[in-house]
């Protein structure tokens, strides 16, 4: 079967650093992808993982380690407008195969 | 700039309606989604397509249908809504992806649909 896990939620302050961990177990593996979404929007794309590693953008950050089925979302520096969910989300195949989704972590970020 | 449109942001339907729900995009993709997002529940697959006219069951097609007449248009039907059907209804569309390389999926705006 396909199964991702996420926190449900996490608080954090203004300015600091959070980490938000994915852990998965699906069929097949073609990348991992996480994405943000505000509070009555659409999801957006924010990085893409396929081999072991960090990918830093800006503020964001994105790991991936495939041996042990695990990927984190880095987040520095933290703003106000970071506030939103992070879905976690695996290609399990190329192809036409959609993309298997985590439930989504949301985060408050605190003054 | 890559963009999927969804025909309505906010719906609001009686029991038993036939409502459709449109999605196009310009980015000729050929993969296109339909899920339904709820709180604590995250998305769910409700049908997808990969081609004109094919059609493939998600995790949740009860009570839906599809169709794929274009390749840049894609309609959920609810045949008789009911109330368990409220929720937010997002369309996506993703490349044909071969290979390595993920296939990143691009998403409407939603449709919050009420079902009175």
């Amino acid at each position: 079967g396909q199964n991702i896990d996420q926190p449900t939620e996490m608080t954090a302050t203004e300015g600091a650093i959070v980490q938000i961990n994915c852990t998965y177990q699906t069929s097949g593996f073609n990348g991992l992808f996480w994405y943000q979404q505000h509070a009555g929007e659409a999801p957006t794309f924010l990085s893409y993982n396929v081999l072991d590693g960090l990918e830093e953008k800006g503020r964001f950050s994105s790991f991936l380690s495939r041996s042990k089925g695990y990927s984190y979302l880095l987040l520095k520096e933290l703003q106000m407008k970071d506030s939103a969910s992070y879905l976690c989300a695996v290609s399990a195949n190329s192809g036409n195969t959609p993309l298997v989704f985590g439930k989504g972590t949301r985060l408050s970020v605190i003054a | 700039d890559v963009k999927v449109t969804q025909s309505s942001r906010y719906l609001v339907k009686r029991t038993g309606e036939k409502v459709f729900l449109e999605c196009v995009q310009d980015m000729d993709h050929e993969n296109m989604f339909w899920y339904r997002q709820d709180p604590g529940l995250g998305l769910r697959l409700i049908y997808f397509s990969y081609d004109v006219k094919m059609k493939e069951k998600g995790d949740i097609p009860e009570g839906y249908s599809v169709s794929r007449e274009k390749k840049e248009r894609f309609s959920l039907i609810l045949e008789s809504a009911s109330t368990n059907q409220t929720s937010m209804y997002l369309c996506a569309s993703s490349l044909l992806v071969t290979g390595v390389g993920g296939n990143e999926q691009f998403f409407g705006p939603g449709t919050r649909l009420t079902v009175l």
